[in-house]
Formats: structure tokens, sequence, C-alpha cells
């Protein structure tokens, strides 16, 4: 199975900073014949389903804040938060799609400072 | 608008059983690959089983294999999780959730359904 790991578990960010959410998998999700990453990027808040905020490691999905962005290739990756506003208080996980067991990191907590 | 709405959690002793359903709505589910995920109360989250659009490739996690069995009925856009054989670890809330091809990202998700079970 490949195994993901995002870093740190918690932060707290002042509004209007920058937030980074970084998150590494144990094997590479670069698929080489059409040179995608498998890995996406997704929002929980609390009692609500997770969100899709970025595919493809770096495509934002339709409706998301341009202030979210999605970075890195192979094993290691990167969510920023351009300009953390209050109602980006949420867990944000990473997850591979490059194979079954789809598997998901462990969350990041991002809250207000 | 796009919508997935599971129903059929509850409450249910170790060792039964129980049927999930997943309805689908303001899209085309026939071309859509369908999943289930879980949740954990306080956990992260957890992919349980996979369904491509024609039913003809199936996975499941290992956690579920031999006990979970995931179908559906693109004539009545609907997606099911049969769940036998229940443990007090499959305690959770149960999410559908739709791909556009066979390996993508998951861009609707249902509300979710509780499932506890226990004694």
């Amino acid at each position: 199975d490949i195994v993901m790991t995002q870093s740190p578990d918690s932060l707290a960010v002042s509004l209007g900073e920058r937030a980074t959410v970084n998150c590494k998998s144990s094997q590479s999700v670069l698929y080489s014949s059409n040179n995608k990453n498998y890995l996406g990027w997704y929002q929980q808040k609390p009692g609500q389903p997770p969100r899709l905020l970025i595919y493809w490691a770096s495509t934002r999905e339709s409706g998301v804040p341009d202030r979210f962005s999605g970075s890195g290739s192979g094993t290691d990756f990167t969510l920023t938060i351009s300009s953390l506003q209050a109602e980006d208080v949420a867990v944000y996980y990473c997850q591979q799609y490059y194979t079954t067991p789809y598997t998901f990191g462990q969350g990041t907590e991002v809250e207000i400072k | 608008q796009v919508q997935l709405v599971e129903s059929g959690g509850g409450l249910v002793k170790p060792g039964g059983s129980l049927r999930l359903s997943c309805a689908a709505s303001g899209f085309t589910f026939s071309d859509y690959y369908m999943n289930w995920f879980r949740q954990a109360p306080g956990k992260g989250l957890e992919w349980v089983s996979y369904i491509s659009t024609t039913s003809n490739t199936i996975y499941y996690a290992d956690s579920v294999k031999g006990r979970f069995t995931i179908s559906r009925d693109n004539a009545k856009d609907s997606l099911f999780l049969q769940m036998d054989s229940l443990r007090a670890e499959d305690t959770a809330v149960y999410y559908c959730a739709r791909a556009m091809t066979a390996r993508a990202a998951f861009d609707v998700w249902g509300q979710g359904t509780m499932v506890t079970v226990s004694s």
C-alpha cells in the first residue's frame, strides 16, 4: 500500500498569513505515460463531507478560491493557502488515487492563531 | 443540482448486517466510477470500495474484503454497500463519492450515513 504522511499534524496561522501543508508518499504517484501526479487535496470541516480542492496535484477544482494552490511531483507535495481566511479553518487531507487501496494522509488541522 | 444522498445507516450488533444506499441525482450516474469511504469517529478518511461504471471491476480494502459487497443499479441511479459480519471497528460515517474516470479524484461526496456496531 502507498503510505501518505502529512506534516505538520496541526498548524496555527494568523489571518491573512500563509499556511503550508506537506504530504509525502511512500512511492511515486507520478504516472510516466501521461506525466500526471495522481494526488488530490481535500478540505473537511466539522460535520461535513470532504471537499475536493486540488487534483492532479496542482489543478484547482472549479469554485475553489485561488488562494489555494498545490505543487510538487513524484513523492513530495504541498498545499498552500496564500492568505488564510476564517472560513479556511478545517482539516486538510492529501490522497493518492494512483492505485488501490486509495490512501489518505492522516490529516492536518489548520486553525487561526 | 449534482447530489449524492446516503441512507441505511444505524445501530447494529456485532456479526449483524446492514445495507447502505447512495442515491445520485443531477448527473449521468452511469458515466461515473463510484466509491465508498468511511471515517471512524474522530479519525481520518479510509477508502472502502470501488466499482466501475458497468460493475465489471470491483475493488475492496483488505479490512472489508469478504464481508462487504459493493453494487450499483444504473437504471435507478443508485449505489449500494452490503455489509455483513459487522465488527465494532466498522463503526464510522460512510460516504459515497464519484470519480470521472477509473483513476481520478473524487469530486462529489454525499453527506454520509452513520453506522454504529455495538452490543
